[in-house]
C-alpha cells in the first residue's frame, strides 16, 4: 500500500462548477499537508500549506485535513479553464529530517 | 525573494553520453536541496537529497549521480545515460526540514535517444 493514495483522474467539469480533489495517507505521523499544482511542462508551485486538522482558505480554494480519518481535500470553488492542471497533495510528519510524500496527482480539466 | 534557478529546459542525448544538470538557488544560505524525477504517470520520485555542501543522500539505486560543490549549486549527472534516463527532471529546495513545502525549479526533459 502506497503512504498517500490519489486517484489520477482525469477529472473533468464545466468552468464555475465547485471542484474536490481528495488524497488518503496511511502514516499517522504527517502532520504538515500540502496542495501543489502543476501546469503541463512546469515545476509544482505551492498553492496551499495547512499544518495538522481543521481548513484554511486562500480565495477560490479551501484546503481541508481531517487527521481521524486521514483524508485530506482541496476544493475550487468557481472553477476556471485556466484551473486546468494536475494537482499534487503532499505531506511530512513533523519529526526529524523526514521528506515530503508525495501523492501521485489528479489531473483536473476545466472546460468552458 | 528567493529563486530557483534549472537548466537548460530541453535536452536531447543519445544512449551512452555523459549528461550534467545544475540547479541554483539565489536569495538563501543553506538550503535543502532535492532532484525529482516525474515519469507520466507515476508521480514524483525523490532521487537525491542534500542538507549541505558535500553531503548527498541517494533514494534509489540508478545510473545518477548528485553533487554539491556549493551551498546553493546541485548538479545532477550521468557518466553514460540509458534509455530509461528518460523523463522530466525537477530541482527543488526547502528551509530546514521542509514543513513548509518545497520550491520547485522548471524542470528539464530530457529525452535519451
Amino acid at each position: 500500500q502506497k503512504e498517500v493514495e490519489q486517484d489520477p483522474g482525469p477529472l473533468s467539469v464545466p468552468e464555475g462548477a465547485i471542484v474536490s480533489l481528495n488524497c488518503t495517507y496511511s502514516n499517522s505521523a504527517f502532520q504538515y499537508f500540502m496542495w501543489y499544482r502543476q501546469y503541463s511542462r512546469k515545476g509544482p508551485e505551492l498553492l496551499m500549506y495547512t499544518y495538522s486538522s481543521g481548513n484554511k482558505e486562500d480565495g477560490r480554494f479551501t484546503a481541508q485535513v481531517d487527521k481521524s480519518s486521514k483524508y485530506i481535500s482541496l476544493f475550487i470553488r468557481d472553477s476556471q479553464p485556466s484551473d486546468s492542471a494536475t494537482y499534487l497533495c503532499a505531506m511530512k510528519s513533523a519529526t526529524g529530517f523526514q521528506k515530503l510524500v508525495f501523492g501521485t496527482g489528479t489531473r483536473l480539466l476545466v472546460s468552458p | 525573494s528567493q529563486t530557483i534557478h534549472q537548466w537548460p529546459a530541453t535536452l536531447v542525448q543519445p544512449v551512452g553520453s555523459p549528461l550534467s544538470l545544475e540547479c541554483t538557488v539565489e536569495g538563501t544560505s543553506n538550503p535543502n536541496l532535492y532532484w525529482y524525477r516525474q515519469a507520466a504517470g507515476r508521480g514524483l520520485q525523490l532521487l537525491f537529497y542534500s542538507v549541505g555542501i558535500g553531503q548527498i543522500s541517494s533514494e534509489v539505486p540508478q545510473n545518477l549521480s548528485a553533487s554539491r560543490p556549493q551551498d546553493r549549486q546541485f548538479i545532477l549527472s550521468s557518466k553514460k545515460l540509458l534509455l530509461s534516463d528518460s523523463g522530466f527532471y525537477l530541482c527543488a529546495w526547502s528551509r530546514d526540514r521542509g514543513s513548509h513545502g518545497y520550491t520547485f525549479g522548471s524542470g528539464t526533459r530530457l529525452t535519451v535517444v
